[in-house]
Parts: structure tokens; C-alpha cells; sequence
């Protein structure tokens, strides 16, 4: 059973730097195509896609976000780490970690997602 | 980056109805096309991948099509618990980046 928690700050100020940390257990990231992913949704807003990382160590990242933007995994820890540096209101957000697949680019298993506010 | 449009952005509908979302991308995915239902407060939930298949434990009744550009999300008859927003989800694999479509709410009538 594949399951994801995503765990960090609930509330971070203007101009910091947020690190979340995805746990999850079921799989192994050294297995080869597995990822895991990093998604966010604003209030009543729609799903953005922010980075990905592979079981070789291979990064990927949303363009728009990847000077702001680090994905690292911890295979012996089961964890993912994902900082977000000169966070803005605009960042609130939930966030989510999923499980992804290579090769069909899917996310087949979710966190469940965690709130993160961006206010002074 | 190819640019997804996802229509309708609503959607009011009647219990037994059949609901139909497309997506489009400016460029050829190929069959790189995923759909996800997120209900309210909920993580997101993979329904249907590579455009046509269905995820393990998802009722018949939810099916996708398409290849390159165009691709249709289908409820054969709508039910009460499928009220929510559905999202599409593309592979870009020149930039090897990954967007989501911008969501469609349903609703029941």
C-alpha cells in the first residue's frame, strides 16, 4: 500500500524560505521509474505542477518557478524534500506530494496535501 | 510550453446524464493526457492515464480518447458522488515538464 504525508510550515512570512518534506512508504525511490512529485493548489484554484524527482537522481522543474525551486531525496529515509526560497503571498497554497510514473508521466498515488500561508 | 485549454470550466448536469470535458493542447502530446477528479478538501484522484486507461478500482463508467491534441474525459451516466472538479494533466517531453488543465466543476442540476 503506497501511501504519502507531506509535513512542514503551516505559516511562513514574506521573503522566507520553505522546505516541506514528503514521507511516504509502499515503494522505494531507488526503484527504477518512480518518481516523486511536488504539486500545489491555491484557494479555489486550480493544480500547478512545481518539480519532480527521478529514482536515478534526475531533477526536474516548473520553468516559471525553477530559480526558486530545489528537489532532493533521502532514498535510506523514504522522504523527498522540496524548498521554495523568497516565498510571496501568491504562494499560499496547499501543497501536495504524489507518486509518479515514468514513462506515463502520471501521479497515481496523492498526500494529503498540506496548507501552507504566506503572510507577515 | 504547450498551452492546455480545458473546457467546460462548469458544468451543471442530471443524475443518469452523459458528461463530456475535452482538452486541448497547442501542440501533439501524443497520448501523454491524464484526468484526475478532486473532490472538495481532497488530494486529487487518478481516474484515467495515457489518455484511455482506466486506473485500477475506477467505476466503468469514467472512459477518456484521444491521441495529439484532442482528448475527451466521458461519464456515461452521471452519479450523485461524482460531483467534483476534474482536472486534465499533460506530459510535455520536449520540456519535460508536466501542466494541468485549469479544471472543470460539476455539478449536479
Amino acid at each position: 500500500q503506497i501511501t504519502l504525508k507531506e509535513s512542514g510550515p503551516t505559516l511562513v512570512k514574506p521573503t522566507q524560505t520553505l522546505t516541506l518534506t514528503c514521507t511516504f512508504s509502499g515503494f522505494s525511490l531507488s526503484t527504477s521509474g518512480v518518481g516523486v512529485g511536488w504539486i500545489r493548489q491555491p484557494p479555489g484554484k486550480a493544480l500547478e505542477w512545481l518539480a519532480l524527482i527521478y529514482w536515478d537522481d534526475d531533477k526536474r522543474y516548473s520553468p516559471s518557478l525553477k530559480s526558486r525551486l530545489t528537489i532532493t531525496k533521502d532514498t535510506s529515509k523514504n522522504q523527498v524534500v522540496l524548498t521554495m526560497t523568497n516565498m510571496d503571498p501568491v504562494d499560499t497554497a496547499t501543497y501536495y506530494c504524489a507518486h509518479g510514473v515514468w514513462g506515463s508521466y502520471r501521479f497515481d498515488y496523492w498526500g494529503q496535501g498540506t496548507l501552507v500561508t504566506v503572510s507577515s | 510550453d504547450i498551452q492546455m485549454t480545458q473546457s467546460p470550466s462548469s458544468l451543471s448536469a442530471s443524475v443518469g446524464d452523459r458528461v463530456t470535458i475535452t482538452c486541448q493542447a497547442s501542440q501533439d502530446i501524443s497520448n501523454y493526457l491524464n484526468w484526475y477528479q478532486q473532490k472538495p478538501g481532497k488530494a486529487p484522484k487518478l481516474l484515467i492515464y495515457d489518455a484511455s486507461n482506466l486506473e485500477t478500482g475506477v467505476p466503468s463508467r469514467f472512459s477518456g480518447s484521444g491521441s495529439g491534441t484532442d482528448f475527451t474525459f466521458t461519464i456515461s451516466s452521471l452519479q450523485p458522488e461524482d460531483i467534483a472538479t476534474y482536472y486534465c494533466q499533460q506530459y510535455d517531453n520536449l520540456l519535460d515538464m508536466y501542466t494541468f488543465g485549469q479544471g472543470t466543476k460539476l455539478e449536479i442540476k
